[in-house]
């Protein structure tokens, strides 16, 4: 069975351009998660969805970063403007919702580097 | 909140020794508890995960892990080190009971397999 699916895999962009990261999760799979990963601040959660819907934005840095999923099996990440600060690993990962035992899995990551 | 606290963010060993990687979760009910380990450009796998039926736990690789309710611990051990093991190892936990479904990481460990 195929993975979470990340694109693109690496970025650099210019400060001020607007980024886009995209994430086909797990067939089958109705919720979504968002993490950021830094050296400064490890992994955190960003957002997650519940059948397509926002559940918790509460990590979501500030009004550049929004994220979208219009449909079970896609969901989008952006920044716009971008800064250099917002250069990171970038993971997605989806889990059914049986129970919150069950195992989340991850895509390989959008590393981006803003410059 | 829950969390979790990882002693030592960098553990080497020579191979063929014992791993032994720590995990401290802070929780008013017990959590599920999961270890993650993330190899270098990689995403995230799951190794094991503790969620309320045996208190030790056998993952992949000849990892396993205890859960010990008294210590508040779920510390990650092999009895042999491969240099294969070499990796980034986070803790994460998340609630039972609430319905929340994401995952809270600790801030990882770096295992370093020596010759």
């Amino acid at each position: 069975d195929a993975g979470v699916i990340q694109s693109p895999r690496h970025e650099v962009t210019e400060m001020g351009q607007e980024v886009t990261l995209r994430c086909k999760p797990i067939s089958g799979h109705d919720y979504l998660f968002w993490y950021r990963q830094t050296m400064m601040r490890g992994l955190e959660l960003l957002i997650y969805f519940n059948n397509n819907v926002p559940i918790d934005d509460s990590g979501m840095p500030e009004d550049r970063f929004s994220a979208k999923m219009p449909n079970a099996s896609f969901s989008t990440l952006k920044i716009q403007p971008s800064e250099p600060r917002d250069s990171a690993v970038y993971f997605c990962a989806s889990t059914q919702q049986a129970s919150s035992g069950n195992t989340i899995y991850f895509g390989e990551g959008s590393w981006l580097t803003v410059v | 909140a829950q969390s979790v606290t990882q002693l030592g963010s960098h553990v080497s060993v020579s191979e063929g020794a014992l791993v032994l990687l720590r995990c401290n979760y802070s929780s008013s009910v017990p959590p599920y508890l999961f270890w993650y380990v993330q190899y270098p450009n990689q995403g995230l796998q799951l190794l094991l995960k503790y969620t309320s039926a045996a208190t030790l736990v056998k993952g992949i690789n000849g990892f396993e892990a205890e859960f010990k309710k008294s210590e508040t611990s779920f510390h990650l051990t092999k009895p042999s080190a491969h240099m294969s093991d070499a990796a980034e190892y986070f803790c994460a936990v998340s609630d039972q009971y609430t319905g929340r479904r994401a995952l809270t990481f600790g801030s990882g460990t770096r295992l370093q397999v020596q010759p």
